[in-house]
């Protein structure tokens, strides 16, 4: 079955503008989760849905913000971007909300920020 | 909130020899645990997991973990390390009930032929 599918997989953008990265689950899963992957940070939770409600929400500031569609799809938006929005962003999907972290993730979109 | 430590960020052994990775976690409530591997170029999969039950977990190729409550670590270990477990490894936390996961920096391993 295809994986964790993400789009696009590099983005180059200047500071100030707005970005859109996009998430496609594993086929019948519900709950879709993103990360921030940096090498000073580490991998930081931004937030998760299940069922197009938001469920938990990381400690990022409003610019970040994301939502998910009635067929698992999500998106996730930056606006104002700063020099240190650049990183790796990934998305993972499981198949229910109980399923306690056993994710699936994707390959990550490469943002940078000029 | 859940914090995880994860020591010796690079490792640097030789095939055949012996990891253990270390990870400690602060919660003081219920957790599960779990290890990730990246390979160079490709995603974040999952090693192993525990959620409840024996503590001494077996994953994919070989690996496994051990969970000690007292200690609150979670070290994964592998007897014998092939050249193809050069990878990045990181533990992760969530509290039961929270799909939220935190994850530790990461340890950079590079098996040498």
């Amino acid at each position: 079955k295809a994986g964790v599918t993400q789009t696009p997989r590099y983005l180059i953008k200047t500071r100030g503008q707005q970005v859109t990265l996009s998430c496609s689950p594993i086929s019948g899963h519900r709950s879709v989760s993103w990360y921030q992957q940096t090498p000073g940070q580490g991998l930081q939770f931004l937030f998760e849905y299940f069922s197009e409600t938001q469920r938990n929400k990381g400690n990022f500031p409003g610019r970040f913000s994301g939502r998910q569609f009635s067929n698992s799809r999500s998106e996730m938006n930056v606006s104002t971007l700063e020099l240190g929005d650049s990183a790796l962003y990934l998305c993972a999907s499981s198949l229910d909300w109980d399923r306690q972290g056993s994710y699936t993730f994707g390959s990550g979109t490469r943002l940078t920020v000029v | 909130a859940q914090s995880v430590s994860q020591h010796n960020h690079h490792v640097i052994l030789s095939e055949a020899a012996s990891l253990e990775l270390g990870c400690n976690y602060s919660y003081g409530g219920t957790v599960n645990l779990f290890w990730y591997v990246q390979y160079p170029g490709q995603h974040l999969q999952l090693l192993l997991k525990y959620f409840s039950g024996d503590p001494l977990v077996k994953g994919i190729k070989g690996f496994e973990a051990e969970f000690i409550k007292s200690k609150f670590s979670f070290n994964l270990r592998k007897p014998s390390v092939q050249w193809s477990d050069t990878a990045e490894y990181f533990c992760a936390v969530n509290a039961r009930g929270n799909n939220r996961l935190a994850f530790g920096k990461g340890n950079q391993v590079v098996v040498i032929p």
